[in-house]
Order: C-alpha cells, then sequence, then structure tokens
C-alpha cells in the first residue's frame, strides 16, 4: 500500500484566518515532505521532514509552519495567508532520507480569498 | 544546484501511437530519475524510475531510458490509450548534495486522441 492521505481535500480561508493541514502515511516511511503546486507548474518544495526533524526548509514564509508531531502525521499550519498562497498543497513521503521513491497525497486545494 | 528541461510541453497522439518525452539534467550526480503522472485534481503518482546504475527500465506499456554520458533520460508509452491523457513531470535527485530532495521538469500535457 503506498497511500498517502490528506485532509481536507478543499479549503476556502480569509486572509486573517488560522487553519491546517493533515497528511498521514502508514508505510514507515521516514521523510515526509511539502509541496507547493499552482496550476500548470511542477510542485514547488516547501518542507523536508527527516525522522521528524526538519531537514529543508525551501526559503517559506513564516506564515506557513510545519508540525511533524509523529513519524506518521504531518502538519502544516496556515495564518495570514495571502491570495497569491492559493494553490494545490501536496503532501509527500519516502522510506529513506534520499529523496527518492516519493508518493504523493492527493492534495488540498487552497483558496485564500 | 540541479536543473532538469522537459520537452514537449504538449504532445497531442492518437490513440495506438507511442508517446515519448525526454528530459535533460545538468548535475552529473544525480542517480535517480523518477517520472510521475498526474491527472486532473489528483496529486502525481509515480509510475516508473530508473537509477543510474541501470539504461532501460521496462513495466508494460511504458520504459524509461537513461543516457548518463548525455545527461538525458525518456519516457516512453506505447500502445497509448484514452486514460494516458495526463501530465507527466520528470524528476532527478542527487544523494551527494546537502539538499536531498526531488528536482522536477516543467511537465508535458498529453492527450490521446480516441
Amino acid at each position: 500500500d503506498t497511500e498517502v492521505t490528506q485532509t481536507p481535500k478543499h479549503l476556502v480561508m480569509g486572509m486573517t484566518n488560522k487553519k491546517s493541514l493533515k497528511c498521514e502515511q502508514h508505510m514507515g516511511h521516514r521523510a515526509m515532505y511539502w509541496y507547493k503546486q499552482k496550476a500548470k507548474k511542477p510542485p514547488e518544495l516547501m518542507f523536508v521532514y527527516s525522522y521528524e526533524k526538519l531537514s529543508i526548509n525551501e526559503s517559506v514564509p513564516s506564515r506557513f509552519s510545519p508540525e511533524c508531531p509523529n513519524s506518521s502525521l504531518l502538519n502544516l499550519h496556515l495564518h495570514a495567508l495571502q491570495p497569491e498562497d492559493s494553490a494545490l498543497y501536496l503532501c509527500a513521503s519516502s522510506q529513506g532520507t534520499r529523496a527518492d521513491e516519493q508518493y504523493f497525497g492527493p492534495g488540498t486545494r487552497l483558496t485564500v480569498t | 544546484g540541479e536543473n532538469v528541461e522537459q520537452h514537449p510541453s504538449t504532445l497531442s497522439v492518437q490513440e495506438g501511437d507511442s508517446a515519448v518525452i525526454k528530459c535533460t539534467y545538468s548535475d552529473s550526480a544525480s542517480n535517480y530519475f523518477p517520472w510521475y503522472k498526474q491527472e486532473l485534481g489528483k496529486g502525481p503518482q509515480l509510475i516508473i524510475d530508473i537509477r543510474s546504475n541501470v539504461g532501460e527500465k521496462k513495466d508494460q506499456r511504458i520504459a524509461v531510458t537513461l543516457n548518463k554520458t548525455a545527461k538525458h533520460f525518456s519516457l516512453h508509452i506505447t500502445e497509448t490509450q484514452p486514460e494516458d491523457s495526463a501530465v507527466y513531470f520528470c524528476a532527478a535527485s542527487s544523494p551527494y548534495t546537502g539538499r536531498r530532495a526531488l528536482t522536477f521538469g516543467s511537465g508535458t500535457r498529453l492527450q490521446v486522441q480516441p
């Protein structure tokens, strides 16, 4: 089973709201990733967690705050977002920490109004 | 850092024909090359991958070839079907840089005409 689940599927939030995206995998993978994908573009890496520790932050604005409560869960906390943050947010996981064989979830479609 | 270029950006074929998508990479240390298929409204799905110690890999109707000398790799889909219509992304990664992450190509929109 190579399933990564994400909730919610769709999210509409105002610029003053606080919301969280959730990601879960039960494959025993030790690396988890957040990507942002704009329309007709490839996924763009935001954060990487390796063994539950943040290992890569691609200079993402502080209004995005990742959290890895345990090896199966990954959250992305959102606060004071801008309309240009509207995008598909993808979670992925991989067995090891070499970045290969990443399995993606279905994504959360975020709209900031 | 790594740079991956992908061509063509769009590809239209008749059902039953073959489709080929090409990617080039810049970092000679890259050693893992996956291909992802993304259907509308879904996340990318890993469909095939290749490591630098092999030149070709097949899985039913799809195959990937790698030319390390020229630093390019290609996805081949034979006997295309309408359900192959999607956006395809190539990617590359190197375990030898501090930044252990996939670098994606810009994507190819494949349309299979029935």
